[in-house]
C-alpha cells in the first residue's frame, strides 16, 4: 500500500461508545494530523504531531484524544460523544524540514456518525 | 501570521467553459502554496504547487494556478470544464515557521 490509508471508512457510534479511528501513512514522513470536516464549515485542524511528539492541540474537546505510537501510524480515540461530532474526520501527513513544512498527503477520511 | 482568501464558496460553470478560482493569501515570508480537490467522501487530493522558481504552475486534471507576488494572488484555472471537475476545492499557503493554513474552499458545479 501506499499513500494514507484510514480506517474505518465509515462508523456509526452510540453516544456512549468507545471507538477509535486509525491512519497510517506509508510516505515516510515525519508529521502528522487529524483535521475535521464538517458541513459548512472551514478543515478544522484539531492535531499535530511531529517526530511523534504532539505539538498542536487547537482546543479540542477531551472526549477526543490522539495516539502517535510511531511516525507512521496515528489513532483518534473517541468517547462519549455528542451528534456535533458527526463530520468526516482527516488524516495527513507531511515532511517537516527544520521549520519548511511541505504539502500534506490526505487519508480518504473516516465519515463519523453519532446518534 | 498567515491566511488564505478564496473568493465564491461555490461557483457555476458550463461544460467546456473556462474555469476561474480565485485565492488570495497573507503572509509575512515567502510562502508555499497549493491547490488541493475534494471529491464527495473522499479526502483532499493535490492538484498543484509552487514553492519556487517558474510562478506559472501546471497540475493534474489540466489544471493549472499562477502565483502573483505583487497580488497577493494564486488563481486556479482551467480551459475547459469537464463534468467530472465538479468538486470542493481548497487553496492553501505555508511560510517557514508555520503550519498549512486552509482556504474555505469553493464548490465547482458543472452544468451540462
Amino acid at each position: 500500500e501506499t499513500g494514507v490509508t484510514q480506517t474505518p471508512r465509515h462508523l456509526v457510534m452510540g453516544m456512549t461508545n468507545k471507538k477509535s479511528l486509525k491512519c497510517e501513512q506509508h510516505l515516510g514522513h515525519n508529521a502528522m494530523y487529524w483535521y475535521k470536516q464538517s458541513a459548512k464549515k472551514p478543515l478544522e485542524l484539531m492535531f499535530v504531531y511531529s517526530l511523534e511528539e504532539r505539538v498542536e492541540n487547537n482546543s479540542v474537546p477531551s472526549r477526543f484524544s490522539p495516539e502517535c505510537p510511531n511516525s507512521s501510524h496515528l489513532f483518534l480515540h473517541l468517547h462519549t460523544l455528542q451528534p456535533e461530532d458527526s463530520a468526516l474526520y482527516l488524516c495527513a501527513s507531511s515532511q517537516v524540514r527544520g521549520i519548511i513544512n511541505t504539502e500534506a498527503f490526505f487519508g480518504q477520511g473516516t465519515r463519523l456518525t453519532v446518534v | 501570521a498567515q491566511s488564505v482568501t478564496q473568493l465564491g464558496s461555490h461557483v457555476s460553470v458550463s461544460e467546456g467553459a473556462l474555469v476561474l478560482l480565485r485565492c488570495n493569501y497573507s503572509s509575512s515570508v515567502p510562502p508555499y502554496l497549493f491547490w488541493y480537490v475534494q471529491y464527495p467522501n473522499q479526502g483532499l487530493q493535490l492538484l498543484l504547487k509552487y514553492t519556487t522558481g517558474a510562478t506559472l504552475v501546471k497540475g493534474i486534471n489540466g489544471f493549472e494556478a499562477e502565483f502573483k507576488k505583487s497580488e497577493t494572488s494564486f488563481h486556479l484555472t482551467k480551459p475547459s470544464a469537464h463534468m467530472s471537475d465538479a468538486a470542493e476545492y481548497f487553496c492553501a499557503v505555508v511560510a517557514a515557521g508555520n503550519k498549512l493554513t486552509f482556504g474555505g474552499g469553493t464548490r465547482v458545479l458543472v452544468k451540462p
